[in-house]
């Protein structure tokens, strides 16, 4: 199975500032199709999965152009260029490469210091 | 606009069932994969199962295969999960997600519970 790590677990940022947040996966995710299906989910508290980024970097509709997403093979990153109090929560990447067996990072949690 | 709505979820005793279903409107449903995710209360995402279309493939995560069985009904738009056998460690919220190559939407998830 792919594992996905993510980091840091914890991020505490202050409002305004950037945030950026890793993750690695054990197996490339280039699909034989040449896309790379890796995508970012925030889970504000108290709320279902959203998801923000879908294959490395194309934001889904109605995202702030803050978030934006990177990476390729293995390693990949999520951006906020400025965060504000409504990104707090939880960020998930997750692999869909190696299909049906989706497999999500552990969460990094997302606090205002 | 895509609308996931999950229901069936409650209290269940150990080696007990439930069945959970998920209500989808604003699209083709039966263009689309769909998909049931789960998040133990505290903890991170699972991906449980896994069903194509026409209903022709499914697929489950290990810790589920053999006790849960994936579904749908084009007809109702509902994809549904049917769960035996049902341990402790299956207490969750569950969400139904589309499966677009990547999980696109969510519903609001129903909560199971296993506990005598």
């Amino acid at each position: 199975d792919v594992v996905m790590t993510q980091s840091p677990l914890s991020l505490p940022v202050t409002l305004g500032q950037p945030a950026s947040i890793s993750c690695r996966s054990s197996q490339s995710l280039v699909y034989s199709d040449g896309n790379t299906y890796l995508s970012w989910f925030q889970q504000r508290p108290g709320q279902s999965p959203r998801r923000l980024i879908y294959k490395v970097s194309n934001r889904d509709s109605g995202v702030p152009d803050r978030f934006s997403g990177s990476g390729s093979g293995t390693d990949f990153t999520l951006k906020i260029s400025r965060v504000e109090a409504e990104d707090v929560g939880v960020y998930y990447c997750m692999q869909g490469t190696h299909w049906p067996q989706y497999t999500f990072g552990q969460g990094t949690k997302l606090e205002i210091k | 606009q895509v609308q996931l709505v999950e229901s069936g979820g409650g209290l269940v005793k150990p080696g007990g069932s439930l069945r959970l279903s998920c209500a989808a409107s604003g699209f083709t449903f039966s263009d689309y994969y769909m998909s049931w995710i789960r998040q133990a209360p505290g903890k991170g995402l699972e991906w449980v199962s896994y069903i194509s279309g026409d209903s022709t493939n499914t697929y489950y995560a290990d810790s589920v295969k053999g006790r849960f069985t994936i579904s749908r009904d084009n007809a109702k738009n509902s994809v549904y999960l049917q769960m035996n056998s049902l341990r402790a460690e299956d207490t969750a919220m569950y969400y139904c997600a589309r499966a677009a190559g990547e999980l696109d939407y969510w519903g609001q998830g129903t909560l199971v519970t296993v506990s005598s």
